[in-house]
C-alpha cells in the first residue's frame, strides 16, 4: 500500500531564509508522481510542483524546488527566500494509477509560519 | 487557467437532512474527486469519477453517494447528514491519459466547510 509521511507538524522560518519541508513515501510501484500543494488559511489547495519517478533532474518552479532522493524515498520541498505569504499548510502527495484514474495519497501536512 | 468551483463556501445543516455539495470544472477534465479534510488526518478520498456516470469508491465512502450526469459537474450527496460528517469538503479534477505523469495533477476548488448540528 502507498504511504506518505510528513514528520514535521509545524515549522518556523525567518523571512528571506530558505526552508526544507520533509516528505518520505513508500510504494512498490516503479512509476509514480510526487506533488506538493499549499493550503493557505482560505482553504484552497494550490498545486506547487511535480516530480516524476523517472525524472533525472530535480523539479523547480520559481522559488520552489523538490529535492528528490529516490533511493531514500524522499521528496523534500525547498522554499528559497521565504515570504510572509508562504505561511500556510503544505501537503506532499503521491499518485497511483488505478487503471481508471490516477489517485493521490496525501500526507498529514506541515504548517509553515514565516516570521519577520 | 483551470477553474474548479464549489457551490458553497460554508454550509450549516441539521442531523438527518439530505445534503448536496456541487462541484463544477471548466477544463474538460475526465476525472473528478471528492475529499474530506479533518485536522491531523490530511485529505481522504471519498469518491471519484473517471467519466460521465462512472464512479468508484475511495477510502471512506460510507455515508456518501455521488452523481456525475455531465462531464463538468460532480455532486456529493449526504443521504442523511450526521454530526461526524462535519468537515471541510474539497473537490478536484484532473486529466486522464491512462499513464502516470504530470497530468495526474489535481486542481482543487475552494472547499466547502460543512457543519452538521
Amino acid at each position: 500500500a502507498q504511504k506518505i509521511t510528513q514528520t514535521q507538524p509545524g515549522m518556523f522560518v525567518q523571512e528571506k531564509e530558505a526552508v526544507t519541508l520533509d516528505c518520505t513515501y513508500d510504494t512498490s510501484d516503479p512509476s509514480y508522481g510526487l506533488f506538493w500543494y499549499k493550503q493557505p488559511s482560505s482553504g484552497e489547495m494550490i498545486f506547487l510542483i511535480y516530480q516524476g519517478s523517472y525524472d533525472q533532474q530535480n523539479a523547480t518552479e520559481g522559488r520552489y524546488s523538490l529535492n528528490f532522493q529516490k533511493a531514500r524515498k524522499s521528496a523534500n520541498l525547498v522554499i528559497s527566500a521565504s515570504q510572509l505569504g508562504d505561511s500556510a499548510m503544505y501537503f506532499c502527495a503521491m499518485s497511483l494509477n488505478t487503471g481508471t484514474a490516477s489517485k493521490l495519497t496525501f500526507g498529514t501536512g506541515t504548517r509553515l509560519q514565516v516570521t519577520l | 487557467d483551470v477553474k474548479v468551483t464549489q457551490s458553497s463556501r460554508y454550509l450549516v445543516k441539521r442531523t438527518g437532512e439530505k445534503v448536496f455539495l456541487e462541484c463544477v470544472q471548466d477544463m474538460d477534465h475526465e476525472n473528478m474527486f471528492w475529499y474530506r479534510q479533518d485536522p491531523g488526518l490530511g485529505l481522504r478520498l471519498i469518491y471519484f469519477s473517471y467519466d460521465v456516470k462512472m464512479k468508484e469508491k475511495g477510502d471512506i465512502p460510507e455515508g456518501y453517494s455521488v452523481s456525475r450526469e455531465k462531464k463538468e459537474r460532480f455532486s456529493l450527496i449526504l443521504e442523511s447528514a450526521s454530526t461526524n460528517q462535519t468537515s471541510m469538503y474539497l473537490c478536484a479534477s484532473s486529466f486522464n491519459i491512462g499513464t502516470s505523469g504530470s497530468t495526474d495533477t489535481q486542481y482543487f476548488g475552494p472547499g466547502t466547510r460543512l457543519t452538521v448540528l
